[in-house]
């Protein structure tokens, strides 16, 4: 079964407004990553947050992660339209650092 | 550098013939993944390989598939014989151990949008 499970499985916003998806996972980690994918495409890696962080930015993104509740979020500000795709969590394991299990996604409309 | 390249794009066939998706991962990285991709499963991790030797491949689903890695700069994923529900996107990743000694991020290739007919 997979190790990651996102909420919500869709989200629909207009241009300008915040959107924030999550994702719980079952087993403890070494790190949890988020992912993104245009349709047709390719993941393309966004962000790493190690166990023993608790928050992390890059540019318009916040992760942040609760290890007490197996639980992550990202947040997008501000986004756009461009923003529009499929995001996905990802996680090793603290006993397998090395295998890398996606999440189920949240599929993400940005409208203009 | 040109990031991961697999091939064929697009794969067409008949149920019960043989196909076989390559991989070129980035120069340097001593990973190597392949998953797949269904609107039922989601991602799936079906094999990965250390240093060119396969490491876990508890995700292949069955011994019509299987997966080598001849060399650093090669991979292939064969499933024969092929059936409808292989139909899938197959993504081939790449990654690399950082100075700390973790495995970092993955680099995707654009996939395979697999058809059996």
């Amino acid at each position: 079964s997979q190790q990651g499970e996102e909420d919500p499985q869709a989200l629909s916003i207009q241009e300008g407004e915040n959107a924030t998806m999550n994702c719980s996972y079952k087993t403890s980690i070494n790190n949890l990553q988020w992912y993104r994918q245009n349709s047709g495409r390719g993941l393309v890696h966004l962000i790493l947050i190690r166990s023993n962080e608790r928050e992390k930015h890059s540019g318009r993104l916040r992760v942040t992660l609760d290890t007490s509740k197996k639980s992550s979020s990202l947040l997008i500000t501000a986004s756009r339209a461009a923003d529009t795709a499929s995001y996905f969590c990802a996680t090793d394991s603290s006993y397998n650092t090395d295998k890398l299990i996606f999440g189920t996604g949240t599929r993400l409309q940005v409208f203009p | 550098d040109a990031g991961v390249i697999q091939s064929p794009r697009h794969e067409v066939t008949e149920m019960g013939q043989e196909v076989t998706l390559r991989c070129k991962p980035i120069s340097g990285h001593d990973y190597l993944f392949w998953y797949r991709q269904t609107m039922m499963r989601g991602l799936e991790l079906l094999i990965y390989f250390n240093n060119n030797v396969p490491i876990d491949d508890s995700g292949m689903p069955e011994d019509r598939f299987s997966a080598k890695m001849p060399n650093a700069s090669f991979s292939t994923l064969k499933i024969q014989p092929s059936e409808p529900r292989d139909s899938a996107v197959y993504f081939c990743a790449s990654s690399f151990v950082a100075e700390t000694g973790v495995r970092e991020k993955l680099f995707f290739g654009s996939g395979t949008q697999l058809s059996v007919l």
